[in-house]
């Protein structure tokens, strides 16, 4: 149990529709990290976001964005969703000390 | 840009075989290294990391990594695996100059063991 929870676990879209994941985490840490995990893939870092605001973003483009909320819960919201955005969502948040990142279990998104 | 390299895509073993699963990086100043592991419908799970010291870093589940700076590697080690230990393997690196928790991971080893 890493203590960050991550829901829906499954999620189908069509193409072109919105989305948006959510991330809750018990760690009293104010940073939350967000990656894309495509199939057969490691993680891609997508963004960061510390103290509600972002604070470092990977090789996304800006249909990708985020909120990060005081009691630590996180979004990720896609707009115009395209095929090649199916992948696994995952959702970190630092250790109390930040010595290590924890990890939601994910959400699989398909997009049809 | 850093870049993490995982050699071995696919690993099958017999139980008792021992492990090791190559991970070299990229990038020429201090880095961070962990070794991540994802059993099959589970989150992601930290094995093992380095930040400094003794470069040879023992983790959970009889894992061991060994940094070698001048070989950019950081190669995943495990004398006798078990069945229990099938799962996806990930060597991730973090530049802490950069002032955030950005982990780059590498694709990822698949490890088999059968009985």
């Amino acid at each position: 149990e890493t203590g960050v929870t991550q829901s829906p676990t499954h999620l189908i879209k069509t193409r072109g529709q919105q989305v948006t994941l959510r991330c809750s985490s018990q760690s009293g840490h104010n940073t939350v990290s967000w990656y894309q995990q495509a199939l057969g893939q490691g993680p891609q870092f997508i963004f960061q976001y510390y103290r509600e605001e972002e604070n470092g973003r990977g090789n996304f483009p800006p249909r990708f964005s985020g909120l990060q909320f005081p009691n630590y819960s996180s979004e990720l919201n896609v707009n115009a969703l395209e095929l090649d955005d199916s992948a696994l969502y995952l959702c970190a948040s630092p250790s109390g000390q930040a010595t290590e990142a924890f990890f939601g279990q994910g959400t699989r998104l398909t997009v049809v | 840009a850093q870049s993490v390299s995982q050699h071995n895509h696919h690993v099958i073993l017999s139980e008792a075989a021992s492990l090791e699963l190559g991970c070299n990086y990229s990038y020429g100043g201090t880095v961070n290294l962990f070794w991540y592991v994802q059993y099959p419908g589970q989150h992601l799970q930290l094995l093992l990391k380095y930040f400094s010291g003794d470069p040879l870093v023992k983790g959970i589940k009889g894992f061991e990594a060994e940094f070698i700076k001048s070989k950019f590697s950081f190669n995943l080690r495990k004398p006798s695996v078990q069945w229990s230990d099938t799962a996806e393997y990930f060597c991730a690196v973090n530049v802490p100059t950069y002032n955030t928790d950005k982990l780059i991971f590498g694709t990822g080893t698949r490890l088999q063991v059968f009985p």
